[in-house]
């Protein structure tokens, strides 16, 4: 069974701009959550969707944003980048919440530049 | 506030035995997860806590101790690919999900 995909897997963009990424999660998993990963600090928890509800959110400003779609696949948005957004990006699904145990993908590596 | 503990680093023998521990300060929460992940890989899921005492998977047992803040991952007969960082996470009730820092475990031949 396909894991949980993650698209674009590598992007570089300038201060200023925008970026959505996306995440495929695995079939039949309706909770989707959203990671930011970066050496100093780790892993550190942006969202959860849960059949197309946030069920949280964590400490990031506005400009970090994000939804859920009919078919349990989301999309995370970051807004008026700045260098401190450089990171992986990762993405879980999994059955039922982040009780549990939760398929990461791969992440998509985001330089600002 | 809430936060997880992990040593930063951890070396050790090939075929050895290692204990990365977790102290965390949150209360109320659902269970102790562990993860880990190689370099440019994603992390994957180990083993879940939900109630106090040993989990034992394989090479990998966890243990959660409620009462005293602490669980920690047994990795034992070390081999070279168990090089990796491993994180422990608690989702505190009604918070949101917490990861530690992680743990790099380097493993010497």
């Amino acid at each position: 069974k396909a894991g949980v995909t993650q698209t674009p897997r590598y992007l570089i963009k300038t201060r200023g701009q925008q970026v959505t990424l996306s995440c495929s999660p695995i079939s039949g998993h309706r909770s989707v959550s959203w990671y930011q990963q970066t050496p100093g600090q780790g892993l550190q928890f942006l969202f959860e969707y849960f059949s197309e509800t946030q069920r949280n959110k964590g400490n990031f400003p506005g400009r970090f944003s994000g939804r859920q779609f009919s078919n349990s696949r989301s999309e995370m948005n970051v807004s008026t980048l700045e260098l401190g957004d450089s990171a992986l990006y990762l993405c879980a699904s999994s059955k039922m919440g982040i009780t549990g145990e939760l398929f990461f993908g791969e992440g998509s590596r985001l330089t600002v530049l | 506030g809430q936060s997880l503990e992990q040593p930063s680093e951890v070396t050790a023998v090939e075929g050895a035995i290692v204990q990365i521990n977790c102290t965390y300060q949150t209360s109320g929460f659902y269970g102790l997860s562990w993860y880990q992940q190689h370099d440019g890989g994603a992390p994957t899921f180990l083993s879940y806590n939900g109630l106090d005492g040993l989990e034992e998977t394989g090479r990998f047992s966890s243990f959660l101790s409620r009462s005293d803040s602490y669980g920690y991952l047994l990795l034992q007969e070390l081999q070279m690919k168990d090089s990796a960082s491993y994180f422990c996470a608690v989702r505190p009730r009604d918070d949101k999900i917490i990861f530690g820092k992680g743990t790099r475990l380097h493993i010497l031949p």
